[in-house]
């Protein structure tokens, strides 16, 4: 089985703080990473995507990605309240035709 | 534009019980999936369909029957229905390469099995 791996939380941070949110994954013939975001009683929504090793930025958001240690992230800066959900990662299959999610990371951020 | 629409959004069952989860989409997605989302679980893939015509197993796909009826619709069928599958259920597509790229999320079906 392969595997994507999150700590479930919750990681709390203060308004204002940077939020880091890690995943490790198992297939080594991943290719592609996405971070989802999901509030509580709704549907994931994707928020990142990263193909490439190294960082990807978005506004808040950087994607980091690095293949050799199996290793993806999420930093969230100058965390907000309404980024209090459970974020999801999620890497493609050996098939190409799934994504595999991790159980999800739940973030708390503090006012 | 409704983007993915599930039906029912609730559903009570008694065990043994069947019943079929509808999803539709207007995004002319060529791959549609079926996921179930337990506490603690994390999202489980049930079934896929690539493209119109073919379906595939996924993870947990006992107990399951799936329907791909036309590019638009997928749906998920419980011939028995167990208080094992109480869960939440999502359907979801991909515009390109499936397993690659955004999925795109229904709002969810959430079944109690009693």
């Amino acid at each position: 089985q392969k595997e994507v791996e999150q700590n479930s939380g919750p990681l709390s941070v203060p308004e204002g703080a940077i939020a880091s949110l890690n995943c490790t994954y198992s297939d080594r013939g991943s290719q592609s990473f996405f971070w989802y975001r999901q509030y509580s009683g709704k549907s994931p929504e994707l928020i990142m995507s990263i193909y490439s090793n190294g960082d990807k930025e978005d506004g808040r958001f950087t994607a980091q990605l690095n293949k050799a240690s199996q290793y993806v992230s999420l930093l969230i800066r100058d965390s907000q309240p309404s980024d209090s959900a459970t974020y999801l990662c999620a890497a493609t299959s050996n098939s190409g035709y799934a994504l595999n999610f991790g159980k999800g990371t739940s973030l708390l951020v503090t006012p | 534009n409704a983007g993915v629409t599930q039906t029912p959004k609730f559903q009570v069952l008694k065990t043994g019980q069947s019943m079929t989860l509808q999803c539709a989409q207007d995004m002319n997605h060529n791959s549609m999936y079926w996921y179930r989302q337990d506490p603690g679980m994390g999202l489980r893939l049930i079934y896929y369909s690539a493209s119109e015509g073919t379906t595939d197993k996924g993870e947990v796909p006992n107990g399951y029957n799936v329907s791909r009826l036309n590019k638009r619709e997928f749906s998920l069928r419980l011939e028995s229905a167990a208080p094992s599958q109480t869960s939440v259920y999502f359907c979801a597509t991909n515009r390109g390469l499936a397993g690659t790229g955004e999925l795109f999320f229904g709002e969810g079906s959430r079944l109690t099995v009693l």
